[in-house]
């Protein structure tokens, strides 16, 4: 059974402060890992990962894959208020499986003024 | 712009009564996807669909249906609403042959059976 797992589950900063969010994955035949976030609203996509080592940047997010050790990281720098969401992490296993998604649990980031 | 629509925002039903979802997509995507997001459970998987009248079982199908006869519109049933089943409801949809399998999903649908 394909097992995504986030942490931390919950986090408080401050703005200005960095951000680093964890997503281990176990999917079968792994194609790519995905990278959501989502406000009082529908998840809206930041990153696709495929190939370990390189870094996807967008403003003050990244991300990078590592797919010996089978995680990903999304890091935010200079966090803001309009940070605070869930982050939702996905792994994608490739075969016939039409683009099945397996989500973790999400980490909740709350950025306080 | 892929833009998928449910047919309700928040949703109030009794336990025992049947429950349609709708949901539909405008960008004649082949594959559409029901999760159900819970606290601390993330999003799971109930049925995902690849191709008109066709479904495949996801991580949690027990309790309901789904129907899929037209492209852009695929339908969750809850056949008799159970309280566990109180939950948010996301759709989402992704074109058939990408590199990507970048899911679009839309705003979603709370319902709360009483």
């Amino acid at each position: 059974e394909d097992k995504v797992v986030q942490s931390p589950l919950s986090l408080v900063v401050h703005e200005g402060d960095t951000v680093t969010l964890n997503c281990s994955y176990e999917v079968t035949n792994f194609r790519s890992l995905l990278w959501y976030k989502q406000e009082k609203k529908a998840p809206t996509f930041l990153f696709m990962l495929t190939s370990s080592g390189i870094e996807k940047k967008s403003g003050r997010l990244s991300s990078i894959l590592d797919k010996k050790e089978l995680f990903s990281i999304l890091n935010i720098t200079a966090t803001q208020t309009g940070d605070s969401a869930i982050y939702l992490c996905a792994g994608n296993a490739g075969g016939t499986s039409y683009g099945k998604l397996t989500f973790g649990q999400g980490t909740i980031l709350t950025v306080h003024p | 712009d892929v833009k998928v629509t449910q047919s309700s925002r928040y949703l109030v039903k009794r336990t025992g009564e049947k429950v349609f979802l709708e949901c539909v997509q405008d960008m004649d995507h082949e594959n559409m996807f029901w999760y159900r997001q819970d606290p601390g459970l993330g999003l799971r998987l109930i049925y995902f669909s690849y191709d008109v009248k066709m479904k495949e079982k996801g991580d949690i199908p027990e309790g309901y249906s789904v129907s899929r006869e037209k492209k852009e519109r695929f339908s969750l049933i809850l056949e008799s609403a159970s309280t566990n089943q109180t939950s948010m409801y996301l759709c989402a949809s992704s074109p058939g042959f990408s590199n990507h399998y970048e899911q679009y999903f839309g705003p979603g649908t709370r319902l709360t059976v009483t």
